[in-house]
This record gives C-alpha cells, sequence and structure tokens, in this order.
C-alpha cells in the first residue's frame, strides 16, 4: 500500500459526460502528479500540483482541468468525454523537500467512455 | 525533450534464470532513472532509482539496475527470477532541475515461467 488513495476505483459513463477523479496523497506529501495509462499511448504525464499551485503541465487536453486543495487532495475534472478518454488514470505523490525523488503511486481510476 | 526506450514489448525467461529488461534513455543533463513495476489491477510500485554515485544501483525484491552513461542504459537485472516477478516494467527519467514529472517508457512485460 503506497499511503496514496484515489477514488472511485472504476467509473464508467457516456461520451460528452464530466467526470471527476479524486486522489490523496500520502501524508506529508505537498506534490500530486496525474498521469494517464492507455493502450495506444502508454502512461502519459498529465499535470503536477505542489502545494495547491500548478507547477507542471504535460499532455493534458483544454477539455481536462485539475486543482489541489488545501488540505491538499486533488481533483482531476474531465468534460465532453470521448470513445478514447477511457484509460486508468493514475495519481502520484512525493514530497520534494525531503530530498527524496521517487513518486508513490495511487491504485489509479478506470474509467470507461461509452 | 526526455525520452525512453524499452526495446522489448515482451520478455520471457525460466524460473531460477538471470532475467534482464532494458531501457535506454534520451536526455538534457544528468538523469534521475526510475523503475517501477505494474501487476495486474494494481497502481506503479517504486522498484529502484539512480541519482548519484555508485552505477549499480540494488532495489526491492532482488532487483538492480545499472547505469552506464556512456551507453545511456538503465537495465533492469535480477539473478534468478521468480513467477511472481511476472508483471509489467516501466522505466522512467526525469530530468534534475525544473519540473519532476517522469516520463515513462512503453512497458516490457515480464512472464516468469515455472
Amino acid at each position: 500500500d503506497s499511503g496514496v488513495t484515489q477514488t472511485p476505483k472504476h467509473l464508467i459513463t457516456a461520451t460528452g459526460q464530466r467526470v471527476t477523479l479524486r486522489c490523496s496523497p500520502r501524508s506529508g506529501d505537498l506534490s500530486v502528479y496525474w498521469y494517464q495509462q492507455s493502450l495506444d499511448q502508454g502512461l502519459q504525464f498529465l499535470i503536477q500540483y505542489y502545494n495547491g499551485e500548478e507547477r507542471a503541465k504535460g499532455n493534458i487536453l483544454e477539455r481536462f482541468s485539475a486543482q489541489q486543495f488545501p488540505d491538499l487532495h486533488s481533483e482531476l475534472n474531465l468534460s465532453s468525454l470521448e470513445l478514447g478518454d477511457s484509460a486508468l488514470y493514475f495519481c502520484a505523490s512525493s514530497d520534494p523537500g525531503t530530498g527524496s525523488d521517487e513518486q508513490f503511486f495511487g491504485p489509479g481510476t478506470r474509467l470507461t467512455v461509452l | 525533450a526526455q525520452s525512453v526506450a524499452q526495446p522489448e514489448d515482451q520478455v520471457n525467461v525460466a524460473e531460477g534464470n538471470p532475467l534482464t529488461v532494458k531501457c535506454t534513455y534520451s536526455v538534457s543533463g544528468n538523469p534521475y532513472l526510475f523503475w517501477y513495476v505494474q501487476y495486474p489491477n494494481r497502481g506503479l510500485q517504486f522498484l529502484l532509482k539512480y541519482i548519484t554515485g555508485d552505477n549499480l544501483v540494488k532495489g526491492s525484491y532482488g532487483f538492480e539496475a545499472e547505469f552506464n552513461k556512456s551507453q545511456t542504459s538503465f537495465h533492469l537485472k535480477k539473478p534468478s527470477a521468480l513467477v511472481s516477478d511476472s508483471a509489467l516494467y516501466f522505466c522512467a527519467v526525469r530530468v534534475r532541475t525544473g519540473a519532476n514529472n517522469l516520463f515513462f517508457g512503453t512497458g516490457t512485460r515480464l512472464t516468469v515461467i515455472p
């Protein structure tokens, strides 16, 4: 158990809909990362937040957005969903301030868009 | 730009034999290198990392990896494979400065045959 929790585990929805994925980082970790794992594109970095502020952006679509709240949990919002958005979405956390570099991954949310 | 290549989609090895999972990288400057493992329906688990120092890095579950700067490689190895090592293995790289998100390879599925 990495200490990172994600809800829900599974999500099935229809095209055009909007969903919110939630992540709680390990206790004390200030950084949260979102990754998308799909069959055709592999594991891709979407976005990073550090202590409530956006730190880095990767291949995140404009239809997607994220935020990190004062209690450090994070939400990834996916809107106008398309079939191609079906994927496993991972959240990871780390605490760069400790000098430790590894990211700890949650179990993921499997999104299926029908 | 950073990139990681895992040239083998699939590696099969007999139980008890040594295993190698290959990884090469491309990054500006000196990299941080990581190996993660993903078991079915689970998130990614950290195995080991190279930051600096000794080129041979030892990690969890008896795995080790050798950093080779001249060949820009970071191959994962284990002297004696177990059936329970069967999983999907990801090599990842990040730069030392700036954003610390990970760039992942496409993954190598390791199957250990009893």
